[in-house]
C-alpha cells in the first residue's frame, strides 16, 4: 500500500517567488492536513481538507493557500516567500471520520528561502 | 488556545533502562492522544494512540492517560539506541466535526546512551 507522497523533496525559492507543493495521501484516505515544521515553534497546523472542502485553518497569513481535488490530492501555495517560511512542509492523510484518528505523514518538502 | 506542553529535553536515558515522556495539555474537551516518533531527518511516525483512561500497552512501549489531570504519558521500557528520535505528542478534541485537527507539542528528545 502506498503511502503519503509529497512532491517535490526539497526546493529552494527566492524571496517574493510563489510556490505549489504537491500530496498525494494513502488510497482512500479523504483528509488531508498540510504542516509547517520549523526547529523553534514545533509543527505548526495550516490547514485542512476533506472532501474537497477546507475545514479548518491555522494561524497563517493569506499568503497561504491550499486545494483539495476530486481525487483526494492536495496542493498547498504560498505566494510572496519571505526568508521566514523557510521550514519543512509536511502533508498527512487520513481517514477523516469522527472517531478518533491518527495521520500518517508524507516524507515533506524542505523549502529553502534565499 | 490549544495547547500541548511538553519537556524539549533532551532526555539521555541508558540503554536497556525505561524512558518516560510526559505530556500535558489545556483542553478538557481532548479525546484522543497520539505519539509519534520523529528521527533527525525524517518525518513524524505513529507509535501510539490512546482514548481511555489508563495504561495501552503495545510491545516495549506503553501509553498512560489521566484526563482528570490532563496528563500523558509514554515508557519505553528496554530503551534501545534505535530509540534515539525527538517523540511528539498530539492532541485532538472529536466532539465537533470539522474541528478534529491535531494539535502537537514542541517534542521531546530522547538519547539513548549505549
Amino acid at each position: 500500500k502506498a503511502g503519503v507522497t509529497q512532491t517535490p523533496r526539497y526546493l529552494i525559492k527566492t524571496r517574493g517567488q510563489q510556490v505549489t507543493l504537491s500530496c498525494s495521501p494513502i488510497s482512500g484516505h479523504r483528509s488531508v492536513s498540510w504542516y509547517q515544521q520549523t526547529p523553534g515553534q514545533g509543527l505548526q497546523f495550516l490547514f485542512e481538507y476533506f472532501s474537497e472542502t477546507q475545514r479548518n485553518k491555522g494561524n497563517f497569513p493569506g499568503r497561504f493557500s491550499g486545494r483539495q481535488f476530486s481525487n483526494s490530492r492536495s496542493e498547498m501555495n504560498v505566494s510572496t516567500l519571505e526568508l521566514g517560511d523557510s521550514a519543512l512542509y509536511l502533508c498527512a492523510s487520513s481517514l477523516g471520520y469522527r472517531v478518533g484518528y491518527g495521520y500518517t505523514f508524507g516524507s515533506g518538502t524542505r523549502l529553502t528561502v534565499v | 488556545q490549544k495547547e500541548v506542553e511538553q519537556n524539549s529535553g533532551p532526555l539521555s536515558v541508558p540503554e536497556g533502562a525505561i524512558a518516560s515522556l510526559n505530556c500535558t495539555y489545556s483542553d478538557r474537551g481532548s479525546q484522543s492522544f497520539f505519539w509519534y516518533r520523529q528521527y533527525s531527518g525524517k518525518s513524524p511516525e505513529l507509535i501510539m494512540f490512546i482514548y481511555s483512561n489508563g495504561d495501552k500497552e503495545d510491545g516495549r512501549f506503553t501509553a498512560q492517560l489521566n484526563k482528570a489531570s490532563q496528563y500523558v504519558s509514554l515508557l519505553i521500557r528496554d530503551s534501545q539506541p534505535s530509540d534515539s528520535a525527538t517523540y511528539l505528542c498530539a492532541v485532538q478534541d472529536i466532539s465537533n466535526f470539522g474541528n478534529e485537527k491535531l494539535t502537537f507539542g514542541t517534542g521531546t528528545r530522547l538519547t539513548i546512551i549505549p
